[in-house]
């Protein structure tokens, strides 16, 4: 079936730490997008990337990196410099044309604590 | 800057009823605006997409409604059941060159038995 794999489900890290949140998506979407979901405060656009080799920042890029060197896979680092990374980040896609109506697409998301 | 509010915040209902859902965007320059469900600990589903151009959209038990003059959605969900309960959000794309959506933080629906 079609859809959006994130990996892990729950990461631990350490102070000083990067870690990498895996997101592969196989529908064949174009765009695809990183959020951070606080308790309370909704979804926020860390970063978005609507072709291979292209990405841009959302709101709070800080903290944070991205690659997009395949069609399928947009990993997110949260490095060292996020100080405040206890969140749930959600990976989504969505199908071709930035004024496309498609709907996006979410994965199941990855619980991101420190330790 | 576009913003999206969703009100209340919470809400319980007794099974069997029907009810709405609220949100409202402050810029009326949308190209759609799509309603989304999250069950605890999982990621978002897409319920139903408006594009600038609807009035509504129907699926099952639901209904969306767009108003973009007056800057407000309502879902409309019939007969609701104990499998409703969960958080629902807006989202919001506006009418401009980037591909940002703006979410509303969302309703989080409880269906008494």
């Amino acid at each position: 079936d079609g859809g959006i794999t994130q990996s892990p489900k729950y990461l631990f890290r350490k102070e000083g730490q990067n870690v990498t949140l895996s997101c592969e998506q196989n529908l064949n979407h174009d765009a695809m997008y990183w959020y951070r979901q606080d308790p309370g405060q909704g979804l926020r656009l860390i970063y978005y990337s609507q072709i291979v080799n292209d990405f841009q920042k959302g709101d709070i890029a800080e903290g944070y990196s991205v690659s997009r060197e395949k069609k399928e896979s947009f990993p997110l680092t949260v490095t060292s410099a996020q100080k405040n990374p206890t969140a749930f980040y959600l990976c989504a896609s969505r199908g071709q044309g930035l004024y496309s109506n498609q709907p996006q697409h979410f994965g199941d998301g990855t619980r991101l604590s420190i330790l | 800057k576009q913003e999206v509010t969703q009100i209340p915040a919470a809400l319980s209902v007794p099974e069997g009823e029907n009810l709405v859902l609220n949100c409202s965007f402050t810029d009326s320059a949308i190209y759609n605006l799509q309603w989304f469900r999250q069950d605890p600990g999982k990621g978002l589903t897409s319920l139903l997409l408006i594009q600038s151009s609807q009035r509504e959209q129907t699926s099952g038990r639901l209904n969306a409604s767009l108003d973009k003059s007056s800057g407000r959605s309502t879902l409309y969900i019939a007969a609701s059941q104990p499998g409703d309960s969960a958080t629902y959000l807006c989202a919001v794309k506006s009418n401009n060159r980037d591909d940002k959506i703006i979410f509303g933080k969302g309703t989080r629906l409880h269906i008494l038995p």
